[in-house]
């Protein structure tokens, strides 16, 4: 099966909330990541959780839940520059090494 | 704000050729990594490279495949025989060092197209 899950594809509007799910294998997790991705564009970084709770960092946060192998990311006061795919990633040894979930693609509407 | 460079933007090669892709980390960074995005699916990690060698490297990463840090800025991928399926967008990324394993910058990437 594949070692992290999440939903494919979100539609929400403007000024709306979006909750987007992972789920994990647990075997090799240092931690969680959330990437954001602009079509043609490089992943780039939006939150991490090493430990059970919740990290907010501006409109967005990231919870995670290491018993349940489960975290989410919460994009509130949705923008239309927010259409973009959302990855899941977890970090799997010391070294750093990063694993990507197949993505969610949100799409914001007016 | 620094930030992770790569060039070219685009390649395009002939089957069987030698390609080397470029990028130049940020400055005070200690560890590299290599990653590749097929189009339309998700980004495949390829390599991690830290004190001038590789740390651990994926399946995909066989023997066609090298990295370098020739000098003290520049960081390449080299595959050396170019198959088709190697069509893809190769990103580089970096972190600084210690045991903060969050944030990776990744760079613009480079898309390679063999024909």
């Amino acid at each position: 099966g594949q070692s992290l899950e999440q939903p494919s594809e979100v539609t929400a509007v403007e000024g709306a909330i979006v909750q987007i799910n992972c789920t994990y294998q647990t075997s090799g997790f240092y931690g969680l990541s959330w990437y954001q991705q602009h079509d043609g564009g490089a992943p780039t970084f939006l939150s991490y959780n090493a430990l059970d709770g919740l990290e907010e960092t501006g409109r967005f946060s990231s919870f995670l839940s290491r018993s349940d192998s489960y975290g989410y990311l919460l994009l509130q006061e949705l923008q239309m520059k927010d259409s973009a795919s959302y990855f899941c990633v977890r970090t799997t040894d010391s070294w750093g090494k990063l694993q990507f979930g197949a993505g969610t693609q949100v799409v914001v509407t007016p | 704000e620094p930030e992770v460079t790569q060039t070219p933007s685009h390649q395009v090669t002939q089957m069987g050729q030698e390609v080397i892709l470029r990028c130049v980390p940020i400055s005070n960074h200690l560890y590299f990594y290599w990653y590749r995005q097929i189009l339309g699916q998700k980004v495949e990690f390829l390599v991690s490279f830290y004190n001038n060698e590789i740390s651990e490297k994926s399946e995909i990463f066989d023997d066609q495949f090298s990295v370098e840090r020739p000098d003290g800025s520049n960081f390449t991928l080299k595959i050396r025989s170019t198959k088709l399926e190697d069509s893809a967008m190769y990103f580089c990324a970096s972190r600084p060092g210690g045991t903060n394993l969050d944030t990776q910058y990744f760079g613009p990437g480079t898309r390679l197209t063999v024909l």
